[in-house]
């Protein structure tokens, strides 16, 4: 079992529609939980990052965690073209691990 | 803000070649990273860094080394570059071990 698992996708939405990307986890020793958005031949940059249980927002989009199930989510509502990319779960075990990354496709 | 700047970002090199990658960060970091990241394998760890002079090998180690000499400067070695080495290769520093890192843009190598 990996460490950090994504779906690879691609996953497809519409425009507007709201983008759900999940990531699950091994270690439930986790604490530290990040989101990092790459765009096609760039480097990954973070978006955002979630510490404890429960939902939080920074604009449009929202991180949501949950320890008893070793997931976290992010979502994008009012999802746009320009947030086609690859999204990078990472997991702090003491070290970041990165998942393999989930490509979103959002068409207009 | 943190800012990670890498030497080139790209780079065509002949098989056989020593192949020095540069990275440096502005924010007095402590851990440095080297990853590079191809295709379909997702982000590879090939060496880290927690202090300078010090180093670690990650996942794929094989056929690179680095030096860490100053706090702000982690370098990749390629020794004998080899075509399967053609990569984005990708840098990052953080404040904390497990904390959130900071990516420089990358050099993307082609090894011919």
């Amino acid at each position: 079992q990996k460490e950090v698992e994504q779906n690879s996708g691609p996953l497809s939405v519409p425009e507007g529609a709201i983008a759900s990307l999940n990531c699950t986890y091994s270690d439930r020793g986790s604490q530290s939980f990040f989101w990092y958005r790459q765009y096609s031949g760039k480097s990954p940059e973070l978006i955002m990052s979630i510490y404890s249980n429960g939902d939080k927002e920074d604009g449009r989009f929202t991180a949501q965690l949950n320890k008893a199930s070793q997931y976290v989510s992010l979502l994008i509502r009012d999802s746009q073209p320009s947030d086609s990319a690859t999204y990078l779960c990472a997991v702090s075990t003491g070290k970041l691990i990165f998942g393999q990354g989930t490509t979103l496709q959002v068409k207009p | 803000d943190v800012k990670v700047t890498q030497s080139s970002r790209y780079l065509v090199k002949r098989t056989g070649e020593k192949v020095f990658l540069e990275c440096v960060q502005d924010m007095d970091h402590e851990n440095m990273f080297w990853y590079r990241q191809d295709p379909g394998l997702g982000l590879r760890l090939i060496y880290f860094s927690y202090d300078v002079k010090m180093k670690e090998k990650g996942d794929i180690p094989e056929g690179y080394s680095v030096s860490r000499e100053k706090k702000e400067r982690f370098s990749l070695i390629l020794e004998s570059a080899s075509t399967n080495q053609t990569s984005m290769y990708l840098c990052a520093s953080s404040l904390a071990q497990g904390a959130q890192q900071y990516f420089g843009p990358g050099t993307r190598l082609t090894v011919t």
